[in-house]
C-alpha cells in the first residue's frame, strides 16, 4: 500500500532562515514518482517538483532544493533563505499508475510553514 | 493564462440542496480528477475521467457524481449535500501515461470552497 508521512505538522522560522520539510514514503512499486506541491492560503495546489524512482540526483531550483534518498525512502525539501511568501502548506505526494493510465496521487498530511518577518 | 479554472470559487448551499461545481481546462489533457480536501487534511481523490471513461474510487459516496461532456469541461454534482460535505473541492488534470511507467504531473485549479448550511 502507498503511504506518505510528513511528520512535521507545523514549522515556524524567521525570515532568511533555512528550513527543511521532511517526507517519508512507503510503496511496493519499483517504479514510482514523488512530488512536492505548495498550497498557499488561496487554496490552489502549485506543482513544485516531480522525481522518478530511478533518478536519485538531488535537484536545486533557486532557493529550493530536494534530497531524494531511496535507501531511507525519503524525499526532503529545503528552502534556503526563507521569505514571507514561502508561507504555505506543503504537501509531499507519491503516485502510482492507475490501470487506466491515469495517476493516483497519495498525499501526505502536509506541513504548514510560517515564515515570520 | 489560467490553465485549470474552477467556478465558482466559493459556493454556499443548503443541506440537501443539489449543487454543481465546474472545472474547465485549456491544457487539452486526457485525464481530469476531482479531489475533496477537508480543513487541515490532505486532498482525497473522489474519481477521475480518463477521456470519457469514468473511474470512481471505492470509498467515494454515491452522493457524488461527475460528468464530462467534452475534453475541456468536467462537473462535480453533489446530489444531497450534508454538513460533512463542506470542504474545498479541487479539480486537476494530467496527460495520459505515455509509455511504460511514465506518469505525468497533475495540475490543479484554484478550488471551490463549499459551505453547507
Amino acid at each position: 500500500a502507498q503511504k506518505v508521512t510528513q511528520a512535521q505538522t507545523e514549522i515556524s522560522v524567521v525570515e532568511k532562515e533555512d528550513v527543511t520539510l521532511d517526507c517519508v514514503y512507503e510503496t511496493r512499486d519499483t517504479t514510482y514518482y514523488l512530488f512536492w506541491y505548495k498550497q498557499p492560503p488561496s487554496g490552489e495546489l502549485v506543482f513544485l517538483i516531480r522525481r522518478n524512482s530511478f533518478d536519485e540526483q538531488n535537484e536545486i531550483s533557486g532557493r529550493y532544493s530536494w534530497n531524494f534518498q531511496k535507501s531511507t525512502s525519503s524525499f526532503n525539501f529545503t528552502i534556503t533563505a526563507s521569505q514571507v511568501v514561502d508561507s504555505a502548506v506543503y504537501f509531499c505526494a507519491l503516485s502510482e499508475v492507475h490501470q487506466t493510465g491515469a495517476n493516483n496521487l497519495f498525499f501526505g498530511t502536509g506541513t504548514r510553514l510560517t515564515v515570520i518577518p | 493564462d489560467a490553465m485549470v479554472i474552477q467556478n465558482p470559487r466559493y459556493q454556499v448551499t443548503q443541506f440537501g440542496k443539489p449543487v454543481t461545481l465546474s472545472c474547465s481546462q485549456t491544457l487539452n489533457h486526457n485525464v481530469m480528477y476531482w479531489y475533496q480536501q477537508k480543513s487541515s487534511q490532505a486532498p482525497k481523490l473522489l474519481f477521475h475521467y480518463y477521456d470519457k471513461d469514468f473511474n470512481n474510487e471505492a470509498d467515494t459516496p454515491d452522493n457524488f457524481q461527475s460528468r464530462r461532456p467534452n475534453t475541456s469541461f468536467c462537473f462535480l454534482d453533489i446530489r444531497s449535500p450534508g454538513l460533512g460535505d463542506a470542504a474545498m473541492y479541487l479539480c486537476a488534470t494530467s496527460r495520459e501515461r505515455s509509455s511504460g511507467y511514465n506518469t505525468d504531473t497533475q495540475y490543479f485549479g484554484p478550488g471551490t470552497r463549499l459551505t453547507v448550511l
